[in-house]
């Protein structure tokens, strides 16, 4: 049961422009949300976070969105940068133990 | 700073024998670790957590007996693929958590081929 959803495989954007990726939810237990962003043959490396206190988070070109009511989240990169092509996975946990639920990622690419 | 590193980053191995896989980090101390797989275009799929000097909790599904974790000190843990078979092959990633906080620092992966 996949309960954190990213339902674009993949997203082309131009340089310069706004990406934009999604992230749906289905557990309202989830009180942390981290994206990462994922090279091929290598780990995922921690990108930005956010507490479900909070509606919105920012650090520098990266800001993640995120609406509780809707379980969504989003995270918006702008200007986005050819650097930035990679695959991005969005994660939750539970406020009641370690375990994060990743979803199944959105491959970026940035055309220059 | 926050650097993990996973020894070897590829492995071929035959079938029946086992093959051990290092997470190291490298800048601070990791209070709990976390080993995952990940299969193609699918996402990272969590097999354990180790906390240092306690037995691994697995997940549902998880053969313990048949991947061995081991979390001796504050910046090693291992994992151990026993009697490795085909359908063991996959991408395991390790990541490591300091105290008291919540973003998991991942390692650069190991790519286990079974033969």
């Amino acid at each position: 049961d996949q309960q954190v959803k990213q339902n674009s495989p993949s997203l082309s954007v131009q340089e310069g422009r706004i990406s934009i990726l999604n992230c749906d939810y289905t557990n309202s237990m989830f009180d942390y949300f981290l994206w990462y962003k994922k090279y091929p043959a290598e780990g995922p490396t921690f990108l930005i976070s956010i507490s479900s206190i909070k509606d919105k988070n920012e650090d520098g070109r990266f800001t993640v969105f995120l609406n509780k009511s809707a379980k969504h989240l989003s995270l918006h990169i702008v200007p986005s940068q050819p650097g930035d092509s990679a695959v991005y996975f969005c994660a939750a946990r539970r406020n009641t133990g370690n375990q994060f639920y990743f979803g199944t990622g959105t491959s970026l690419t940035v055309i220059p | 700073g926050a650097v993990v590193s996973q020894h070897p980053s590829r492995v071929i191995c035959k079938s029946g024998t086992s093959v051990k896989i290092e997470c190291r980090s490298l800048d601070f101390q990791a209070t709990t670790m976390f080993w995952y797989r990940q299969f193609p275009k699918q996402s990272l799929m969590l097999m354990a957590t180790s906390n240092e000097g306690s037995k691994a909790t697995y997940e549902q599904g998880v053969e313990k007996d048949k991947f061995l974790i081991n979390h001796a000190s504050l910046t090693l843990s291992t994992l151990t693929v026993t009697s490795a078979h085909p359908e063991d092959s996959s991408f395991y990633i390790c990541s490591a958590r300091m105290a008291d906080a919540y973003e998991q620092y991942f390692g650069p992966g190991t790519r286990l081929t079974v033969t």
